[in-house]
């Protein structure tokens, strides 16, 4: 257990709708990552959050959108569903480290 | 820009056989690199790391070294178990809790 949660497990959705993906990181890091993983593309970084602010951002959609909140935890929103955006959603967290502690992801299904 | 390449799988091997998955890296500074591990159904687990030159990671009888002559970090295990069946991940980091994956690697092993 990596300390890292993530709701919901699983989500069926269709196409055109928006859905909200919750990470509460490791107690203590202030910094989290949101990573896509799909059979065709692998790994793929979206976006990172440190203490609130976004620090990085990788190859995030713009109808995708994420934000960290006071309490460190974060959502990443993702609008406009398309039959491609199914895939495993992640999120990591770190400390002042660089190592990344990943939670064991979202399966989004888009129908 | 840094990035990590890994040798393509699918790798399939008979319980107890030795185990090499290459990675090697470019990067234009000193990153750290990091091996982690995907099991079915699971988000990714940090399986050993390497912070600079020569340093070796070792875990649950896995190991790499971290090579800069040959920029290499290449993943190695003497007798592999069934239980090793997973999707095996390079990876390196810059700095800046930034962090580069490589595509993956599935090995499967059989009894």
């Amino acid at each position: 257990d990596s300390g890292v949660t993530q709701t919901p497990k699983h989500l069926i959705t269709a196409t055109g709708q928006r859905v909200t993906l919750r990470c509460s990181p490791r107690s203590g890091d202030l910094s989290v990552y949101w990573y896509q993983q799909s059979l065709d593309q692998g790994l793929q970084f979206l976006i990172q959050y440190y203490n609130g602010e976004e620090r990085a951002k990788g190859n995030i959609l713009e109808r995708f959108s994420a934000q960290q909140f006071p309490d460190l935890h974060s959502e990443l929103n993702l609008s406009s569903l398309e039959l491609g955006d199914s895939a495993l959603y992640f999120c990591a967290s770190s400390a002042l480290g660089e190592t990344q502690y990943f939670g064991p992801g979202t399966r989004l299904l888009v129908l | 820009g840094d990035s990590v390449t890994q040798m393509e799988g699918p790798v399939t091997l008979s319980e107890e056989a030795f185990l090499t998955i290459n990675c090697t890296y470019t990067a234009t500074g000193y990153p750290s690199l990091f091996w982690y591990v995907q099991y079915p159904g699971e988000g990714l687990q940090l399986l050993l790391k390497a912070t600079k030159a020569d340093d070796k990671g070792s875990n649950k009888g896995f190991e790499a070294t971290y090579r800069k002559e040959t920029t290499s970090f290449h993943l190695e295990k003497g007798s592999v178990q069934v239980s090793d069946s997973a999707v095996y991940f390079c990876a390196l980091s810059p700095g800046n809790n930034d962090m580069r994956f490589g595509a993956g690697t599935r090995l499967t092993v059989k009894p």
